[in-house]
């Protein structure tokens, strides 16, 4: 089975400057999750769609990132424009609609991000 | 979600378990612990869960108290690939998010 994929790998960008990431889910999941995650912290959960529809976008910066899910499957992440804060590893991640409480979600290598 | 404390490193050597402890005071009834872990530079892995009683897969076992106030994983012999941060969370298993912490970073050693 495949499994998350990510582009690019790393990416280094100027302030202001503007950057996408996409992100190809494991094939059958209905849940794709966007984090962000500075060094030396854990992820944070940036957005969460199910299917085409977005369930959490609580902590997006809505000034600047946007998420779209076309079709349910892939999914990119835009940072426009970029500030030196948005300096982190990006991980798209995915899960199956589990019951009884089960929610393992299945990540990919992430894309790492300096903004100079 | 309950909010989960960890210590923030621990080291162990190879072939001895590893018992990572994670406290969870505030745990509701219906919330799940779960543990992922990340290795460096890779993005994280889920490797176990449990609700209330003792769990057991093929990476590891999961001992969460009668009280539910804090849990242990148990790498039962670890190995150098190992070495990863541990991150323990709790979860209500809607459809509500995984919050992780800084979680515990392990250090097996020779």
């Amino acid at each position: 089975e495949a499994g998350v994929a990510q582009s690019p790998r790393y990416k280094i960008i100027e302030k202001r400057q503007s950057v996408a990431f996409w992100c190809n889910p494991i094939s059958g999941h209905a849940t794709l999750y966007w984090y962000q995650q500075i060094l030396g912290q854990g992820p944070k959960l940036l957005i969460q769609f199910q299917n085409n529809g977005v369930v959490d976008d609580s902590q997006l910066p809505k000034d600047r990132f946007s998420a779209e899910r076309l079709k349910g499957v892939d999914s990119t992440l835009k940072i426009q424009p970029a500030k030196l804060e948005d300096s982190a590893v990006y991980l798209c991640a995915s899960s199956s609609l589990g019951g009884g409480g089960y929610n393992e979600q299945f990540f990919g290598p992430g894309t790492r991000l300096t903004v100079l | 979600d309950a909010k989960t404390t960890q210590p923030t490193s621990m080291d162990c050597a190879e072939g001895r378990a590893a018992n990572l402890p994670c406290n969870h005071s505030t745990i509701s009834g219906n919330e799940y612990v779960y543990w992922y872990r990340q290795i460096h530079s890779q993005g994280p892995q889920y490797i176990i869960h449990g609700l209330k009683n003792n769990e057991t897969n093929e990476m590891a076992s999961l001992i969460i108290t009668e009280d539910r106030k804090s849990s242990t994983l148990i790498l039962p012999h670890a190995t150098l690939r190992d070495t990863a941060v541990y991150y323990c969370i709790v979860y209500t298993g809607t459809a509500s998010k995984l919050t992780f912490g800084t979680g515990t970073r392990l250090q097996v050693t020779l």
